[in-house]
C-alpha cells in the first residue's frame, strides 16, 4: 500500500482558509514536509515539522501533527489565488516518500 | 543562490533511443536522487546516490540506469526509451539529513 496518502484535489474560495491532510504509515519517521508545485515547476519546501512537534506555525501557514494517528494535515489561512497549485505531503527516513499530491484550486 | 540544475525542461526522443537526463547540484550535497512525476501517482523513486560512484535503487528502476562520476553530477539514463517512460523527471539533492532541493524538471515525451 500507499506510505503517504492525501487526497487528489481541493477547490476553496479567495479569502477562505484551506486545510490539506495527509496520512503516513512509518512512525519512524523524523521529519515530515509540506512542499508545493507550482505549474511547470519543480517542487519548493514550503515548511516542515520535526516529528517530536505538534504544531508549527509560519506566517499563514499551520501544520498539525498527530503523531498517534500519523496524520499530517497544512491549513493555508485567506487563501490567495497565488496559492493555487499542487501540496506534496512528504515523511523522511533514510529516503523521502511523497504523497500523490493536493491540487488546491482557489477561486475569486 | 543555490540550485539544482537539470539540462533540458522539454524532451522528445523516439522508441529505443538511448536518453541521458543531467543533473547538476551547486551546494556540494553528498545525496542526490532521481525522481518521475506522473498524474494521481505523485512522485516515485528511481535511483538515488549517498556519494561519489555509489547508486542505490529505488522503487522503480526498471528501464533505468544511474551514473554519479563527479558529486556535483547525477546522470539518469534511459538505455532504450520505450512510450512509457513518458514522464516529468525530477533531480532531487540533500546534505545528510538535511532537506531536499528540487530542479525544475525534465518533461521527457517519447514517441
Amino acid at each position: 500500500g500507499e506510505d503517504v496518502e492525501q487526497s487528489l484535489f481541493l477547490s476553496v474560495r479567495e479569502g477562505d482558509s484551506s486545510v490539506i491532510n495527509c496520512t503516513y504509515t512509518d512512525s519512524s519517521s523524523t521529519y515530515l514536509y509540506w512542499y508545493k508545485q507550482e505549474p511547470g515547476a519543480g517542487l519548493q519546501l514550503l515548511t516542515y515539522i520535526f516529528s517530536n512537534m505538534d504544531m508549527k506555525q509560519d506566517q499563514r501557514l499551520t501544520v498539525l501533527l498527530n503523531k498517534k494517528d500519523k496524520h499530517l494535515s497544512l491549513r493555508i489561512a485567506d487563501t490567495q489565488t497565488g496559492d493555487s497549485a499542487i501540496y506534496f505531503c512528504a515523511e523522511s527516513r533514510n529516503d523521502m516518500r511523497f504523497g500523490a499530491g493536493t491540487r488546491l484550486t482557489v477561486k475569486p | 543562490d543555490v540550485k539544482v540544475t537539470q539540462s533540458s525542461r522539454y524532451l522528445v526522443k523516439r522508441t529505443g533511443e538511448k536518453v541521458f537526463l543531467e543533473c547538476v547540484q551547486d551546494m556540494d550535497h553528498e545525496n542526490m536522487f532521481w525522481y518521475r512525476q506522473d498524474p494521481g501517482l505523485g512522485l516515485r523513486l528511481i535511483y538515488f546516490s549517498y556519494d561519489v560512484k555509489m547508486k542505490e535503487k529505488g522503487d522503480i528502476p526498471e528501464g533505468y540506469s544511474v551514473s554519479r562520476e563527479k558529486k556535483e553530477r547525477f546522470s539518469l539514463i534511459l538505455e532504450s526509451a520505450s512510450t512509457n517512460q513518458t514522464s516529468m523527471y525530477l533531480c532531487a539533492s540533500r546534505r545528510s539529513g538535511g532537506g531536499y532541493t528540487f530542479g525544475s524538471g525534465t518533461r521527457l515525451t517519447v514517441v
